[in-house]
Order: structure tokens, then C-alpha cells, then sequence
């Protein structure tokens, strides 16, 4: 099975200031048909995670321009460009290239 | 608006049994992959069953042989039957749209206790 490893585990950010995580697999997440199937979401307090990134590097609908999301083979980056209040809570990387599914442990991201 | 809605948890004893429930909404279930994933208090998401608009399932090695996910088409409705159920099964279920998982429900809790 693929394992996904995030680093930092929490990050304290100040507001206008960027972050980023890291998100790192035990093998390509490089499919057969060519595309990569690494997610990213982001998990506020009391609801289910929500989607920001699919694909390495797309924006899901609706998700703000100040998220991306880059990497190729084992090693990806979600950036946020200027970290707001409302981005508070935990980040999850996610790896569909291979079954079973598997999530990173989580970055705890809060603000300073 | 697209929604999904679980039920069907709830308090069971271990070795016994739930089935869930997960009614789609604001898109064409019979065309969507689904999946089920629990989140234990306190823990990351995980990934637990998948169902593919074929039918074809896949399950987390932890539930192989105990859980199996199905469909009713016409009711737009995923299910998760769960047997012989351990402590380490208690988690909120959340079902889950696409491979991307770009759409999640609320869930719904199953403890597992004596």
C-alpha cells in the first residue's frame, strides 16, 4: 500500500503571511493513464473535510486563488499565498492513484 | 445543490451489526463512484469501502470480509453493511462523492462498545 506523510504537523501562520505543507508518498503517485491523483483538503472544526485541490494542482470550484497546489512523483506542495482567518483548521493530503485511498496525518494550521 | 445524507448509526455491541444508509441528491448517482470513509474521534480521515458505477467494489484491508458497500440506483442510495464490528470500527462515517471525494455528508456516528 502507498503511505502519505505531511510535514509540519501544526503551523502557526500570521495573517498575510504565507504557509506551506508538505505532502510526501512512499511511491509515484504517477498513474498508468498518465495523470497524478493527489488531493487536498482542508477539515474545519465540525465539519467533514472539504475539498481545495485535486489533481496536484487544480482548484476545485469555489476554492480562493491564494491555495495551490504543485509536485510531481513523491513529493507535493500546498501553498497558501496570504493566510487568512478563515483558513483555520486541518490540512489532509490524499493519495487516489493506487487502492486503497490514503490520507497524509494531518497539518493543524492556526493563526498567530 | 449537490448532498449526500447518511443514517443507520448508532450504539452496537461488538460482534454485532449496522447497516448504513446515504441518500444522494443534485446529481446522477447512477453515474458517480462512491465511497465510505470514518474519521475516529480525534483522528484523520479513512478511507474504508468504494463502489463504482459498474458496481465493482474495494475495500481497507481493516474491513475486508466484514463490510460490504452496494447501491440501489433507483433510489439513489449507498449502503455499508457492517459486521462483526470491532471498538476500532467506532468513527463517524461520512460517504463520499467521486474519486476525488469532492463532496462529503455529514455522517453518521457508530460506536461500537459493551
Amino acid at each position: 500500500d502507498i503511505a502519505v506523510t505531511q510535514t509540519p504537523l501544526s503551523l502557526s501562520v500570521t495573517p498575510g503571511q504565507p504557509a506551506s505543507i508538505s505532502c510526501k508518498s512512499s511511491q509515484s503517485l504517477l498513474h498508468s493513464d498518465g495523470k497524478t491523483y493527489l488531493y487536498w483538503y482542508l477539515q474545519k472544526a465540525g465539519q467533514p473535510p472539504q475539498l481545495l485541490i485535486y489533481e496536484v494542482s487544480n482548484r476545485f470550484s469555489g476554492v480562493p486563488d491564494r491555495f495551490s497546489g504543485s509536485g510531481s512523483g513523491t513529493d507535493f506542495t500546498l501553498k497558501i499565498s496570504r493566510v487568512e482567518a478563515e483558513d483555520v483548521g486541518l490540512y489532509y493530503c490524499m493519495q487516489s492513484t493506487q487502492p486503497p485511498k490514503a490520507f497524509g496525518q494531518g497539518t493543524s494550521l492556526e493563526i498567530k | 445543490e449537490v448532498q449526500l445524507v447518511e443514517s443507520g448509526g448508532g450504539l452496537v455491541q461488538p460482534g454485532g451489526s449496522l447497516r448504513l444508509s446515504c441518500v444522494a441528491s443534485g446529481f446522477t448517482f447512477s453515474s458517480s463512484s462512491m465511497n465510505w470513509v470514518r474519521q475516529a474521534p480525534g483522528k484523520g480521515p479513512e478511507w474504508v469501502s468504494g463502489i463504482t458505477s459498474g458496481n465493482a467494489a474495494v475495500y481497507a484491508d481493516s474491513v475486508k470480509d466484514r463490510f460490504t458497500v452496494s447501491r440501489d440506483n433507483s433510489k439513489n442510495t449507498l449502503f455499508l453493511q457492517m459486521n462483526s464490528l470491532r471498538a476500532e470500527d467506532t468513527a463517524m462515517y461520512h460517504c463520499a462523492k467521486d474519486r476525488l471525494l469532492e463532496v462529503w455528508g455529514q455522517g453518521t456516528m457508530v460506536t461500537v462498545s459493551s
